[in-house]
């Protein structure tokens, strides 16, 4: 049971770049989402999706879009990248919404360096 | 959503009982406390989540005041690999139709010494 995959581990962009982060569960979750955290704060939610086909903006969306076609993948595009997006980016999934007491679970994160 | 309140750091005798405090005083009757942790940046790892009961799992135990106000995480025989930032948060994630931002809280720097 591999949970939340996150790919590429590490990554270095010049500004302008895009590219995309790609997440995988295989727990069959419903709920998927992402979040970046900058040193020393807590996380901040980019984008979320409650299934295959739903997706909706978080606190930070702006520089960033997602899709979900599948209910096991949730990437993260970043558009044009922008030193601003240097960060720490998590993926976490969960069966269900956390007001019914579910557990989300988060990948090992992608840090992104962006020069 | 409720805001949590946490010591900045707590060390703990390695072998000794971790007791970590949250105080969430404003917490509303359905709203869950969970705990996670972190560990030198790896993604946040869960721990262990209540409402109202006193929960035990094979990682901690989790102690719920009557009143809701506060919470205690206990790590019962707290072990180097425990060293990290230790989370309350009530009320993680979010919901269809509203974005929510996710607050660790101000979290606990543990620090388990040898």
């Amino acid at each position: 049971n591999a949970g939340v995959t996150q790919t590429p581990k590490f990554q270095v962009l010049k500004t302008g770049q895009s590219m995309t982060l790609q997440c995988a569960q295989d727990m069959n979750h419903e709920y998927m989402s992402w979040y970046r955290q900058d040193p020393g704060m807590g996380l901040r939610l980019i984008h979320y999706s409650v299934g295959a086909g739903i997706t909706d903006q978080g606190e930070v969306p702006n520089g960033y879009n997602v899709s979900r076609s599948t209910t096991e993948d949730f990437p993260l595009r970043l558009l044009s990248a922008a030193p601003s997006q240097t960060s720490v980016y998590f993926c976490a999934s969960s069966y269900g919404p956390t007001s019914s007491g579910n557990t989300i679970y988060f990948g090992e994160g992608s840090w992104l360096t962006v020069v | 959503d409720a805001k949590t309140t946490q010591p900045p750091s707590m060390d703990c005798a390695e072998g000794r009982a971790a007791n970590l405090p949250c105080n969430h005083s404003t917490i509303s009757g359905n709203e869950y406390v969970y705990w996670y942790r972190q560990i030198h940046s790896q993604g946040p790892q869960y721990i262990i989540h209540g409402l109202k009961n006193n929960e035990t799992n094979e990682m901690a135990s989790l102690i719920i005041t009557e009143d809701r106000k506060s919470s205690t995480l206990i790590l019962p025989h707290a072990t180097l690999r425990d060293t990290a930032v230790y989370y309350c948060i009530v009320r993680v994630g979010f919901s269809s139709g509203s974005a929510r931002q996710l607050t660790f809280g101000s979290g606990t720097q543990l620090t388990v010494l040898p």
